[in-house]
């Protein structure tokens, strides 16, 4: 069966820097657009970047532009968030999610997420 | 930037009662891509419709979409109480593909 696993949160200062990671099963990867999406403690999503099924195509939103970069290994069905200058507005629960073969789409899969804490 | 706009915020109803929720967009939204999701607490989202108003595989037929352009609706025809959660709506035809802000589903 499909199944995204979301790996690399954890606790970090303000301007610190993570790598999340997803690794995922039970599709061919490399068919796929991929997203990363996040919710703030308490709150409602919020889409933060798509990446493309050969990685050529990248979307981020406003919010995080210049300091997080989204990147695929399809070889080894991955997908990655790295994110530099973390600030403490990017606390939240990060998922990945699999959208269209054709586009960034609606996502019919998650994983459960990885929780990114940024405080001093 | 399209922004979407969910109402209302909470909407309090028993099971068996219809449901109606409404997702508004400040711009057209380009060939209907539009999805709304139920999420249930400690649980990631569940994608229940996408380009407005296709129902996702298993999911009941009690849910429906309907919409265009800048007007889209989540209807669940009887309510189960399993249907009780957050509900979000998000357009994917252009980036940023912003959700909506939640409509709370709750007995």
């Amino acid at each position: 069966q499909v199944q995204l696993v979301e790996s690399g949160g954890g606790l970090v200062k303000p301007g610190g820097s993570l790598r999340l990671s997803c690794v995922v099963s039970g599709f061919t990867f490399s068919d796929y657009y991929m997203s990363w999406i996040r919710q703030a403690p308490g709150k409602g999503l919020e889409w933060v970047s798509s990446i493309s099924s050969s990685g050529t195509y990248i979307w981020y939103a406003d919010s995080v532009k210049g300091r997080f970069t989204i990147s695929r290994d399809n070889a080894n069905n991955s997908l990655y968030l790295r994110m530099n200058s973390l600030r403490a507005g990017d606390t939240a629960l990060y998922y990945c999610a699999r959208g269209k073969s054709y586009a960034p789409g609606s996502y019919n899969y998650w994983g459960q997420g990885t929780l990114v804490t940024v405080s001093s | 930037e399209i922004v979407l706009t969910q109402s209302p915020g909470t909407l309090s109803l028993s099971p068996g009662e219809r449901a109606t929720l409404s997702c508004r967009a400040s711009q057209s939204i380009s060939s209907s891509y539009l999805a709304w999701y139920q999420q249930k607490f400690g649980q990631a989202p569940r994608l229940l419709i996408y380009d407005a108003s296709s129902r996702a595989t298993g999911i009941p037929d009690r849910f429906s979409g309907s919409g265009s352009g800048t007007d889209f609706t989540l209807t669940v025809s009887r309510l189960e109480p399993e249907d009780f959660a957050v509900y979000y709506c998000q357009m994917y035809g252009t980036s940023p593909y912003t959700f909506g802000q939640g409509t709370k589903l709750e007995i």
